[in-house]
């Protein structure tokens, strides 16, 4: 099993300009998670869907921040436009809902906007 | 809403000496999860908790989930310095399938 692929690993971008992370869930997982981790709000749930539908999204910062789940196998966070303060890991990570909801993890994108 | 309390923020240990972290829910739980991430890694799933009381070992890892549901422990006896990381709690009500994590303990171990 290849696990939650996250892309890109690292991105390093100006402060204004359009980000989008890209996440391939593991398959046959039901459920899809957006997390952003940052030292002093540690791991926050962003959104997450199940069977491709936004659940909730009541942990989107702001409108500057939207996520897609077009098909099982893709989902997208992105952020237009990007600030200082986006900088940070985000962490996509998949389950299977009858597995008891045990979380995988993607390795994350780091992102820093400058 | 649902808040995950975690406590302490950071532990500096001897190695071979004990460690705890704690967990606390505003919100009783369905189950409760821990998970570990290594310096510069992703969070990976240790072990889930589901009944009123439970207790469960991994080798050197005890882990405790409270009578009401609502509180959780982990216990690493003998610490050795691959326990090096961050250790997380995530709590799931069981209105919905939202898990909410902890903001971890790191641990440092100290040679």
């Amino acid at each position: 099993d290849a696990g939650v692929i996250q892309s890109p690993r690292h991105e390093v971008t100006e402060m204004g300009q359009e980000v989008t992370l890209r996440c391939k869930p593991i398959s046959g997982h039901n459920s899809l998670f957006w997390y952003r981790q940052t030292m002093m709000r540690g791991l926050e749930l962003l959104i997450y869907f199940n069977n491709n539908v936004p659940i909730d999204d009541s942990g989107m910062p702001e409108d500057r921040f939207s996520a897609k789940m077009p098909n099982a196998s893709f989902s997208t966070l992105k952020i237009q436009p990007s600030e200082p303060r986006d900088s940070a890991v985000y962490f996509c990570a998949s389950s299977f809902l009858r597995s008891g909801n045990t979380i995988y993890f993607g390795e994350g994108s780091w992102l820093t906007v400058v | 809403g649902q808040q995950v309390m975690q406590i302490p923020q950071y532990q500096h240990v001897q190695e071979g000496e004990d460690f705890t972290t704690y967990c606390n829910s505003s919100t009783t739980l369905s189950n409760i999860q821990w998970y570990k991430q290594r310096p510069g890694g992703h969070p990976v799933f240790l072990i889930q908790l589901v009944k009123s009381g439970e207790v469960k070992k991994q080798k050197r890892l005890t882990f405790q989930f409270g009578e009401a549901k609502k509180n959780s422990s982990l216990h690493i006896t003998a610490t050795q310095t691959t326990d090096v990381g961050t250790y997380f709690c995530a709590g799931k009500e069981n209105r919905d399938d939202k898990i909410i994590f902890g903001k971890g303990t790191r641990l440092h171990i100290l040679p």
